[in-house]
């Protein structure tokens, strides 16, 4: 859902374990979904999107779940290393509907070495 | 390709003063979004635009704040009478069909 000003959701895995990051949107009518990677100081960047007709989607070293049953994503990210450290959000919107994305709260993943 | 482009990257401005933020689109890209993130928060969106159209600005504020996508050149956000609680990362996102949108950098303001 949107973004309510709290403090990130922080995760912390070890180097080269595997990370989940969970995501709960909003909206039943959403049919499209992205994975975002931000880091400090910069703008989004696109991992991995997935659109309601499938509920699995990989990617390099990335897998993308979605449960539109409980309206649940989450993002696997295998082998996790140093780089994926960033917060990382979920995006939804309505493919037919309005063009905007509304954005998740956004979870901080820290890589301990 | 490049992409997607905004300048400048850091803005301050005293209160009362006018923001404009500029935005260039990836090559081929015709549909442009600005969003505003505030600290330890999400994006949240203002407007979206087409060329010389602007198609939902449900996200902008009523007053002070303006969007336009002229046939040549940038995206403009422009933001009159700044006050201090308009300090945010602004950013651009464009895309192709209307689907999938890709980032830019960002533009940091701060208002003194």
């Amino acid at each position: 859902g949107e973004s309510v000003g709290l403090h990130l959701p922080t995760l912390s895995v070890q180097e080269g374990d595997n990370s989940i990051i969970n995501c709960a949107y909003s909206n039943s009518a959403s049919d499209y979904f992205i994975w975002y990677k931000q880091e400090s100081g910069k703008g989004p960047q696109f991992i991995i999107d997935i659109r309601s007709n499938m509920d699995k989607r990989q990617g390099q070293r990335v897998t993308v779940l979605l449960n539109k049953t409980v309206k649940h994503l989450s993002l696997q990210i295998a082998a996790t290393q140093p780089g994926d450290s960033a917060v990382y959000f979920c995006a939804e919107k309505i493919i037919q509907g309005a063009q905007k994305l509304v954005f998740g709260q956004g979870t901080r993943l820290t890589i301990n070495p | 390709n490049a992409g997607v482009m905004q300048n400048p990257r850091h803005l301050v401005r005293r209160r009362g003063q006018e923001a404009r933020l500029r935005c260039s689109p990836m090559k081929g890209h015709s549909h442009v979004y600005w969003y505003r993130q505030l600290p330890e928060e999400g994006l949240k969106f203002m407007v979206y635009l087409q060329k010389e159209n602007i198609i939902d600005e449900s996200g902008m504020p009523k007053e002070r704040f303006s969007a336009e996508f002229p046939k040549e050149g940038p995206s403009i956000l422009r933001i009159q009478q700044v006050v201090r609680g308009d300090s945010a990362a602004y950013f651009c996102a464009s895309s192709p069909m209307g689907i999938e949108q890709y980032f830019g950098p960002g533009t940091r303001l701060t208002v003194t």
